[in-house]
């Protein structure tokens, strides 16, 4: 059964204060690693995708890293506006044609000025 | 500009009443998504279409219809047989040649 993980399930950082989130993933025909960000009330937002293991991508303060079986996102000296949920899915390849996203619970993040 | 819209923002249904939430694309994307978002839980699928006139169930398909007429339109009903409706639930597009997900802003269900 394809199961993803994000922890820690809710993270509060001063302002400043580097950290990682994690999600890993037992799936099966992975294609590709998604980060989402979630602000309270509102649909998610595309950050990134990774393809292969050893990949890294940047925008502003975050950078995702993937590996075989997981993907982190480091936050490097967070903002207050920085805070969001943030949600991981690693993509699949089903039956026919169909790709699905399977999504983490998500990390609640907290930056306190 | 091009996007997604879902409506209503909020929306009550009463006990035995069947709803419908709407989504609208400009996208020109092919595929469209219906999620259900719980506090604490992760996205989970209720139902997918790849084309006009066809769609899939996803994991969570009981008691929720859909109907995917129009390229643009991909409606979600909420039907009675759905025993615990609240949630927060998003539609997503996807275009043809990528892989992610373009999100609208979401309706929050409530039950009366």
């Amino acid at each position: 059964e394809d199961q993803v993980t994000q922890s820690p399930e809710a993270l509060r950082l001063q302002e400043g204060e580097s950290s990682s989130l994690n999600c890993s993933y037992t799936v099966s025909g992975l294609r590709g690693l998604f980060w989402y960000r979630q602000d309270p009330g509102k649909g998610p937002e595309f950050l990134f995708t990774l393809y292969s293991a050893g990949e890294e991508k940047e925008k502003e303060r975050l950078k995702a890293t993937l590996t075989k079986k997981e993907s982190f996102l480091h936050i490097t000296a967070p903002k207050p506006e920085d805070s969001a949920t943030y949600l991981c899915a690693p993509g699949l390849i089903s039956s026919g044609s169909a790709r699905q996203l399977t999504f983490g619970s998500g990390t609640q993040l907290t930056v306190l000025p | 500009d091009g996007g997604i819209t879902q409506s209503p923002k909020y929306l009550f249904r009463k006990e035995g009443q069947n709803v419908t939430l709407s989504c609208e694309q400009n996208l020109n994307h092919d595929a469209m998504y219906w999620y259900r978002q719980d506090p604490g839980q992760g996205l989970r699928l209720i139902y997918y279409s790849q084309i006009v006139n066809d769609f899939q169930k996803g994991d969570i398909a009981e008691g929720y219809s859909v109907s995917r007429e129009k390229k643009e339109s991909f409606p979600l009903t909420v039907t009675s047989a759905q025993k615990n409706p609240t949630a927060f639930y998003l539609c997503a597009s996807r275009p043809r040649a990528d892989e992610k997900l373009f999100f609208g802003s979401g309706t929050q269900l409530s039950v009366l």
